[in-house]
């Protein structure tokens, strides 16, 4: 079984330019998250969708950020326009279940995010 | 935000066991223990997980203090692959969050 895909697994891209990470879940995962780790910083929660839905969104640093789940698949995180502060790596993550407490996440690989 | 105190780093000879300790004096009733791992240029792993009483796997136990406060990630025998960053987290929502975790080094 596929385990959680994310590409590209690096981007370098300028300030000011539009960068789109994907993330595709493990098949039949309704609970998909976004997390980062920017320079010297922890692993940092982005958001929660359930299916389609934002569950919750409470970590999105800003409105350069835009995340989509449509259909309830694979994710995308859009950063327009990316910002210095904005590199980092990018981990995509899904579940079961909503509920992480009795439960697994299972990680992908990460995007590793550069802004020149 | 993180909810838990681990140290910087640890030391281990290979086959070896390695007990790695996390402070968690804030814990709520409703908090259970993870335990994560990330292996250099990967995504975090999960290792186990518990509430209450101690938990065995196949890659590592957890023990669990009777007051809750502290537990411990035990790995019976430690090989090269085992170096990694492990992360103790308390979670009770939908969310993990991540300390900066233990550093382990595993040495021939």
């Amino acid at each position: 079984e596929a385990g959680v895909t994310q590409f590209p697994s690096h981007s370098v891209i300028e300030k000011g330019q539009t960068v789109t990470l994907r993330c595709d879940p493990i098949s039949g995962h309704d609970n998909l998250y976004w997390y980062r780790r920017v320079m010297g910083k922890e692993i940092k929660f982005l958001l929660h969708f359930v299916k389609e839905s934002k569950q919750d969104e409470s970590g999105m640093p800003n409105n350069r950020f835009l995340a989509e789940r449509t259909g309830g698949t694979y994710s995308t995180l859009k950063v327009q326009p990316a910002e210095l502060e904005d590199s980092g790596v990018y981990f995509c993550a899904s579940s079961p279940r909503w509920s992480l407490v009795d439960t697994e996440a299972f990680f992908g690989q990460g995007t590793r995010l550069t802004v020149v | 935000d993180a909810k838990t105190t681990q140290p910087n780093s640890m030391e281990s000879n290979e086959e070896e066991p390695v007990h790695l300790p996390c402070n968690h004096s804030t814990i709520s009733g409703t908090d259970y223990i993870h335990w994560y791992r990330q292996l250099p240029s990967q995504g975090p792993e999960y290792v186990i997980h518990g509430l209450t009483s101690n938990v065995n796997n196949r890659m590592a136990s957890l023990a669990i203090a009777e007051d809750r406060k502290s537990s411990t990630l035990i790995l019976h025998r430690a090989t090269l692959r085992d170096a990694a960053v492990y992360y103790c987290i308390l979670t009770d929502t939908d969310k993990l969050i991540f300390g900066t975790g233990t550093r382990l080094q595993v040495f021939p």
